[in-house]
């Protein structure tokens, strides 16, 4: 069974910076792509990026709203996928999403950003 | 970025009722479009992949149809379990970018 859990949401101060895992299991994790999707409260969901296979080096591809403040990458000795996020905004408050080629989705790990 | 126009945003209907969605795309995306079904900011369920494939385990009630820059995804007869909201998700080019939503409440 397929399998995603999104760790290390929060409360963060504007300009302060965090990362978030996705614990993956249930499927061969550097075979396939992983995206990160993002609601913010009470609005609709945004693709913010990718993290390609093995195959394609794990090349990374990012919305421009995030592009040069958000970093995904994987750590394929513990099944994870990370998004290390920097500068954040108070826009960023949001629930991040991690999922399979966007088919498979975690529940997702809320984002606030407030001072 | 290629940019999703979805319509209605919302609509009311009745337990019963065909129910048909559209998205638009700004450029034209082949049929790499998927549609998703989200209840109360859960995690999304995809329901239709490269336009008109049903994903397994969906009910054949929805469907889906269109290429270039015109969908529709149709619900034959709504059902309760039906009321959620609808996103299409273009994937043909990066940044991938979803359409704003369809609510769909009970009439």
């Amino acid at each position: 069974e397929v399998q995603l859990v999104e760790s290390g949401g929060g409360l963060v101060q504007p300009g302060g910076s965090l990362r978030l895992s996705c614990a993956v299991s249930g499927f061969i994790f550097s075979d396939h792509y992983m995206d990160w999707v993002r609601q913010a409260p009470g609005k609709g969901l945004e693709w913010i990026g990718r993290s390609k296979n093995k195959a394609h080096n794990y090349i990374t591809e990012y919305a421009a709203s995030v592009k040069g403040r958000f970093t995904i990458s994987r750590d394929v000795s513990k099944n994870s996928l990370d998004l290390q996020m920097n500068s954040l905004k108070v826009e960023d408050t949001a629930i991040y999403f991690c999922a399979r080629v966007v088919t498979d989705w975690g529940q997702g790990t809320l984002v606030t950003v407030s001072s | 970025d290629i940019q999703m126009t979805q319509s209605p945003s919302s609509l009311s209907a009745s337990v019963g009722d065909r129910v048909t969605i559209t998205c638009r795309a700004s450029q034209g995306i082949r049929n790499d479009l998927g549609w998703y079904q989200q209840k109360q900011e859960k995690a999304p369920k995809r329901l239709i992949y490269a336009a008109s494939t049903l994903q397994s385990g969906v009910p054949s009630r929805f469907s889906g149809s269109g290429s270039g820059t015109e969908f529709t995804l149709t619900i034959s007869s709504l059902q309760p379990e039906d009321f959620a909201t609808y996103y299409c998700l273009q994937y043909d080019s990066y940044p991938f970018t979803f359409g704003g939503g369809t609510k769909v409440d009970i009439k």
